[in-house]
């Protein structure tokens, strides 16, 4: 099965100007997860979509950042202004709901300047 | 909230020799510990993973052992390889839970084989 597809793989933008990053999770995969990794740590949990509904944003800055998951499939995230510490690795990953463990995809690098 | 800690930051073993990472957690109720192996440019994989009826698991080379009274875990791996050189990331969560299945992660080791 192909797994998580994100795109672009690498994004580099000037500050206070928008960006978006898309996932396509694995068929199935109702669970879909946004996470943060910034150089040298562990990911970070932004967002958790259960089909369409955003069940935890709790860590998501929403000043700035927005996600949506049309039809409970693709979700894209979404940074308006960017700022110099928004520079990271973001993360998707989907699960099933009665299977331990999620799949990452291999994550857009973001570098503002 | 959940926290994990991992320790150490980097490790360095001979091609050959046993590695061993360890990693403590703070939520009692946590049931699941996934490790993922993360290597340059790419997304965290996991490796292997224990839940809390178990206290040990092993799939060939990796071994992961949990103490739930200490809420310790840690991971083994024999034999070590260059192909084992990466990033191995701990993690923690209460699976099941519809409102808490959120893995939280450790701050990372990077074990680095050396020939």
């Amino acid at each position: 099965e192909a797994g998580v597809v994100q795109s672009p793989r690498y994004k580099i933008i000037e500050k206070k100007q928008p960006v978006a990053f898309w996932c396509n999770p694995i068929s199935g995969h109702n669970t879909l997860y946004w996470y943060r990794q910034n150089l040298g740590q562990g990911p970070e949990l932004l967002i958790r979509y259960e089909n369409e509904e955003a069940v935890d944003d709790s860590q998501l800055p929403k000043d700035r950042f927005s996600a949506e998951r049309l039809k409970g499939v693709d979700s894209t995230l979404k940074i308006q202004p960017a700022e110099l510490g928004d520079s990271a690795v973001y993360l998707c990953a989907s699960s099933l709901p009665d299977r331990y463990g999620y799949t990452f995809g291999s994550g857009t690098r973001l570098t503002v300047v | 909230g959940e926290n994990v800690e991992q320790h150490p930051s980097t490790l360095s073993v001979q091609e050959g020799d046993s590695a061993v990472i360890k990693c403590t957690y703070s939520d009692s109720a946590s049931n699941y510990f996934p490790w993922y192996k993360q290597e340059l440019g790419k997304g965290p994989q996991l490796i292997i993973d224990i839940r809390s009826n178990v206290g040990e698991k092993k799939d060939q080379r990796i071994a992961v052992t949990l103490n739930k009274t200490a809420k310790h875990f840690s991971l083994h791996i024999t034999e070590t390889q260059p192909e084992d050189s990466a990033v191995y990331f701990c993690a923690a969560c209460r699976w099941g839970y519809s409102s808490a299945s959120k893995i939280i992660f450790g701050s990372g080791t990077r074990l680095s084989i050396r020939p």
